[in-house]
């Protein structure tokens, strides 16, 4: 069965530094996704992206956030300069369709020190 | 904006047993989906049962069924016949339009052997 994968599944980092997530959506999704949950709070959304743009993002989603699909199958969070608070487990997610259930990943650890 | 809202942090049941979470939410579009997602432990989400708001039946999945009251915004989860394998945080997240999902807090559910 096709599944959205994300690659690492944990990563310590030091505060400051860049991280890059990576995520591969399901082969013949066309919307893709990433939501964060900080440690014991809600899942929350960060952006939506489609057709090589971002079409909707959170107001988390401030200037040290970005996306990218440098290569038609991968989805990339970029975070440029990470804070003690961006620690949290980031999903990636993609759908088919921009309507119906989203397609979770399971998840990349960050962890802020 | 939309609203998710899971005012059971917590849930115990007895194996074999049935309990109902709860899901009330808000939104001005006319159009939405409502999912249930599970999440084991460090685990990914995975999809239990969707709803379309069009729909006046309930949806049903094996053990799983959802009690939609569309008028009351409201958006339970029946799972019966309760299993080890059940216990997770469950969520409850809509959809409206051409963003993605917006999640509850959550609730974790216990299931007692």
């Amino acid at each position: 069965e096709p599944e959205v994968t994300q690659t690492p599944s944990h990563q310590v980092t030091q505060m400051g530094q860049e991280v890059i997530l990576r995520c591969v959506p399901i082969s013949n999704h066309l919307y893709f996704y990433w939501y964060r949950q900080i440690l014991g709070q809600k899942v929350e959304f960060l952006v939506s992206f489609y057709n090589n743009e971002i079409s909707e993002k959170s107001e988390i989603f401030d200037d040290q956030f970005s996306v990218e699909r440098p290569d038609g199958s991968n989805f990339t969070l970029k975070i440029r300069s990470t804070k003690l608070e961006d620690s949290a487990m980031y999903f990636c997610a993609s759908s088919l369709y921009n309507t119906g259930e989203l397609f979770f990943g399971e998840g990349s650890r960050l962890t802020v020190l | 904006a939309q609203t998710v809202t899971q005012s059971q942090p917590e849930m115990s049941v007895q194996e074999a047993e049935t309990v109902t979470l709860s899901c009330t939410y808000d939104t001005s579009e006319s159009d939405y989906y409502l999912f249930w997602y599970k999440q084991p432990p460090s685990r990914q989400m995975i999809l239990v049962i969707r709803q379309e708001a069009y729909k006046q039946q309930n949806a049903t999945e094996n053990r799983f069924s959802v009690n939609f009251q569309k008028a009351a915004k409201s958006f339970s989860l029946k799972i019966s016949d309760s299993q080890l394998g059940d216990a997770a945080m469950y969520f409850c997240a809509l959809r409206a339009g051409a963003d993605g999902l917006t999640f509850g807090k959550g609730t974790h559910l216990i299931i007692q052997p």
